[in-house]
């Protein structure tokens, strides 16, 4: 098993710029989580989802867009980056409502 | 709403020193509680859990206590190694307001083990 991994580790945009970042998991889980991760802050949620076909707005959900069309796939999209969005995104899936296994991160640099 | 405090670091300790992060917890309802660790350059990984009053949770010598008296859950280790440097984060499951079961994060704390 892979686990969860993430695509790409690293990215490098400019302002105004579009991208997605691509979570994938092989665990069979029904929940996946976007969280970006920056200095003194810890980890906080952008977005969820419980299900295929399901996403849930997180802590910090602006600027950000997700899709899960399959079950082992979880997408985030930034449509318009900007420099605040310069972080490392970590994705995570559970099949419980607990334990949570993480993917090794993205890091983005928006100049 | 429910939260998470665990002390600031960096935490520097020579090995085989004794090592303790407090954690303490705001939360309605029974909460699960866990520690997270993350080492340079990858992503988190499940240290322990508890998931409820005075269970211990305990892996790779690391232990921890779920105190609801004193909502906390410090994270304890007899003797640091110097792999054990790495940044640990307190979580608790956010069971509240539809939230599914998400984990609240403190914002975590850097040890470092010198040889």
């Amino acid at each position: 098993n892979a686990g969860v991994t993430q695509t790409p580790k690293f990215r490098v945009l400019k302002t105004g710029q579009s991208m997605t970042l691509l979570c994938a998991q092989d665990m069979n889980h029904e929940y996946m989580y976007w969280y970006r991760q920056d200095p003194g802050m810890g980890l906080r949620l952008i977005h969820y989802s419980v299900g295929e076909g399901t996403t849930a707005k997180g802590e910090v959900p602006d600027g950000y867009n997700v899709s899960r069309l399959k079950k082992q796939n979880f997408l985030l999209g930034l449509e318009s980056a900007a420099p605040s969005q310069t972080s490392v995104y970590f994705c995570a899936s559970s099949l419980m409502l607990n334990e949570q296994f993480f993917g090794p991160g993205t890091r983005l640099t928006v100049l | 709403g429910n939260s998470v405090t665990q002390m600031e670091g960096p935490v520097t300790l020579s090995e085989e020193a004794f090592l303790t992060i407090n954690c303490t917890y705001t939360a309605t309802g029974y909460p699960s509680l866990f520690w997270y660790v993350q080492y340079p350059g990858e992503g988190l990984q499940l240290l322990l859990k508890a998931t409820k009053a005075d269970d211990k949770g305990s892996n790779k010598g690391f232990e921890a206590t779920y105190r609801k008296e004193t909502t906390s859950f410090h994270l304890e280790k007899g003797s640091v190694q110097v792999s054990d440097s790495a940044v640990y984060f307190c979580a608790l499951s956010d069971l509240v307001g539809g939230s599914q079961g998400n984990l609240i994060f403190g914002k975590g704390t850097k040890l470092s083990v010198k040889p």
